[in-house]
């Protein structure tokens, strides 16, 4: 069964700090994605990796950086943490090809204050 | 409650891969069964509809569907993609009970370069 882990459930953090969201799977996906979810809006993305340092910008990339220097891992950098990026994060990955499930890891529900 | 599900938000294939999307209706009744597509900056458009007869529809731009009436399901496919189906595809359904239109949440292609 594919795993994908976040790094924390809940986190809280002050506005202005740089802020590190991890994601870990273990099955081997070339691609991976990030998320926020908020009330109304549905899921947003905000940056997918196709392969290792590959990256691209999703429909809401601003205010954040992302890092892939591993296969299996990708990380989301809040670089200035701001109230407005208070949000459910979510991290998902796929293999590449048609028809292949979309696994999500359990979120992070981040505050920022 | 009627829903239809569409499995993934997002799909990464490299040009000159094979497509399958998922689309699954919860309705024990009559459908009829329909696949749009919208194209960055443009208004949604129709690619292909089952209302009855062969259960193997094909629609435009090479793509087809096939009805499995006992999976409830509705997979668009199309055997080889282009950077030009870079778009977002929302599966529908209309019930007969009510003639009232589902959609999916749509799944969004993205051909890597």
């Amino acid at each position: 069964d594919v795993k994908v882990t976040q790094s924390s459930r809940y986190l809280v953090k002050r506005t202005g700090e740089k802020v590190f969201l991890e994601c870990v799977q273990d099955m081997d996906h070339e691609n991976m994605f990030w998320y926020r979810q908020d009330p109304g809006l549905g899921l947003r993305l905000i940056y997918f990796s196709y392969d290792v340092k590959m990256k691209e910008k999703g429909d809401i990339p601003e205010g954040y950086s992302v890092s892939r220097e591993k296969k299996e891992r990708f990380s989301l950098i809040l670089e200035s943490a701001s109230t407005n990026q208070t949000s459910m994060y979510l991290c998902a990955s796929i293999l590449s090809g048609g028809n292949q499930p979309q696994h999500f890891g359990d979120g992070t529900r981040l505050s920022i204050l | 409650a009627q829903s239809v599900s569409q499995h993934n938000h997002h799909v990464i294939l490299s040009e000159a891969a094979s497509l399958e999307l998922g689309c699954n209706y919860s309705y024990g009744g009559t459908v009829n069964l329909f696949w749009y597509v919208q194209y960055p900056g443009q208004h949604l458009q129709l690619l292909l509809k089952y209302f009855s007869g062969d259960p193997l529809v094909k629609g435009i731009k090479g793509f087809e569907a096939e009805f499995i009436k006992s999976k409830f399901s509705f997979n668009l496919r199309k055997p080889s993609v282009q950077w030009s189906d870079t778009a977002e595809y929302f599966c529908a359904v209309i019930l007969d009970s009510n003639y009232q239109l589902i959609w999916g949440a749509g799944t969004k292609l993205i051909i890597k370069p």
